[in-house]
């Protein structure tokens, strides 16, 4: 079935330090979406990416979309320890063909920050 | 608005009990969908709905059945509780359409199965 390979696992980082998580696919994309959990609680849409190379922001996170859409990345700058928790990305099915009622999500990348 | 309710939120269940978790939304979301959590695992596709009365299996779908009577709610049941059912579910709603609608989660169920 279709999978998406999400590294690193975890990532430790100081405050202030850069991170990066990236989200890789045998297959092409028709989009690709990214959601944040926070340590015991439930996952939040963050964005969807559609278009071949986009690139969109949010304050300090940077999300990119490959050029061959196979692939994408979620970057923060300066994180701040209000920046813990598990990033996933999430993928619609191989056989998408309009529905997106059964994302597949990553495994996620734990990261913690220190103070 | 109430978004995505999940009951209960903490359950203890016994190897062979059945038991349905609750889910409701009140966002007039077309897509329905359970996931069940384990460490190191991710999010995994249990079962999901993209509108009233059409539900299809995901990835982990045995040991657990679901019905979508109506567009508000759609329960999970599990048949004969197993220890490897022992996980945190969630459910998730969203709208149908292109415009980058990303899913709204519930709180989680917690379930341990003894």
């Amino acid at each position: 079935g279709q999978q998406v390979m999400q590294i690193p696992q975890y990532q430790h980082v100081q405050e202030g330090e850069d991170f990066t998580t990236y989200c890789n696919s045998s297959t092409t994309l028709s989009n690709i979406q990214w959601y944040k959990q926070r340590p015991g609680g439930h996952p939040v849409f963050l964005i969807q990416l559609v278009k071949s190379g986009e690139v969109k922001k949010q304050k300090r996170l940077t999300f990119q979309f490959g050029e061959a859409k196979k692939n994408s990345s979620l970057h923060i700058t300066a994180t701040q320890t209000t920046d813990v928790g598990t990033y996933f990305c999430a993928v619609p099915p191989m056989n998408y063909g309009g529905s997106q009622g059964n994302l597949i999500f990553g495994k996620g990348t734990k990261l913690s920050v220190k103070p | 608005n109430a978004g995505v309710t999940q009951t209960p939120k903490f359950q203890v269940l016994k190897t062979g009990q059945s038991m349905t978790l609750q889910c409701a939304q009140d966002m007039n979301h077309e897509y329905m969908s359970w996931y069940r959590q384990d460490p190191g695992m991710g999010l995994r596709l249990i079962h999901y709905s993209v509108g009233a009365g059409i539900t299809d299996q995901g990835e982990v779908p045995n040991g657990y059945n679901v019905s979508r009577s109506t567009t508000e709610d759609f329960p999970l049941r599990l048949l004969s509780a197993a220890p490897s059912q022992t996980s945190v579910y969630f459910c998730a709603s969203s709208y149908s359409g292109t415009g980058g609608y990303g899913y709204t989660f519930g709180s989680g169920t917690r379930l341990t199965v003894v």
